[in-house]
């Protein structure tokens, strides 16, 4: 059973960098055809993705907010992190890390998702 | 970046009635499309991937259909846990987008 969950602080401030935390079990980033993205949700808002990486450590990132992110993982205990720099507080959201379902056909969708962390940015 | 633009913003339907949710691309991507739930306070679940293949558990109720621009989804007859906000995502280009979502509501 693949499960993950997402830590970090509830509470930055503006220009701060932002690091999450998604901590997953049930399958090993160093498997073939795995990968794990991070997604936000604004209040209200729709969700949009930041960034994703493969088992292989190909990473990718949003356009619109590739300068800001990094992702990475840790394998030997099943986490990747990201992070976000120079916070504001248009990025007060929820950020979810899930699970990528990947075929080699090209399958890409992400099906099992972390609870979320709600993130606020404030001074 | 390609933009995916979901109507109607709201769908008012009772239960037992088909719900018909519609997602278009502004650009082609191919089969490339998954559709997702989410009810208020819940992270999204997967219902559809790659246009058309069910994910696991999600009942027969559920189904997809389209390619290249225009997708949909199709709720067979509406069942109260039903009533959510649906939305499509696209990857394409090494990049993967959302749609604006479509809440079906209570008639």
């Amino acid at each position: 059973q693949i499960t993950l969950k997402e830590s970090g602080p509830t509470l930055v401030k503006p220009t701060q960098t932002l690091t999450l935390t998604c901590t997953f079990s049930g399958f090993s980033l160093s498997t073939s055809d795995m990968g794990v993205g991070w997604i936000r949700q604004s209040p209200g808002k729709a969700l949009e993705w930041l960034a994703l990486i493969y088992w292989d450590d190909d990473k990718r990132y949003s356009p619109s907010l590739k300068n800001r992110l990094t992702i990475s993982e840790d394998t030997s205990k099943n986490q990747v992190v990201l992070t976000m720099t120079n916070m504001d507080p248009v990025d007060t959201a929820t950020y979810y890390c899930a699970h990528l379902l990947y075929h080699r056909s090209g399958t890409h969708a992400f099906d099992i998702w972390g609870q979320g962390t709600m993130v606020s940015v404030s001074s | 970046e390609i933009v995916l633009t979901q109507s109607p913003a709201t769908l008012s339907l009772s239960p037992g009635e088909r719900a018909t949710l519609s997602c278009r691309a502004s650009q082609s991507v191919s089969s490339s499309l998954a559709w997702y739930q989410q009810k208020p306070g819940q992270a999204p679940r997967l219902l559809i991937y790659d246009a058309s293949n069910r994910a696991t558990g999600i009942p027969a109720r559920f189904s997809g259909s389209g390619s290249g621009t225009d997708f949909t989804l199709t709720i067979s007859s509406l069942e109260p846990e039903d009533f959510a906000v649906y939305y499509c995502q696209q990857r394409s280009n090494w990049s993967f987008t959302f749609g604006g979502g479509t809440k079906v509501e209570i008639k």
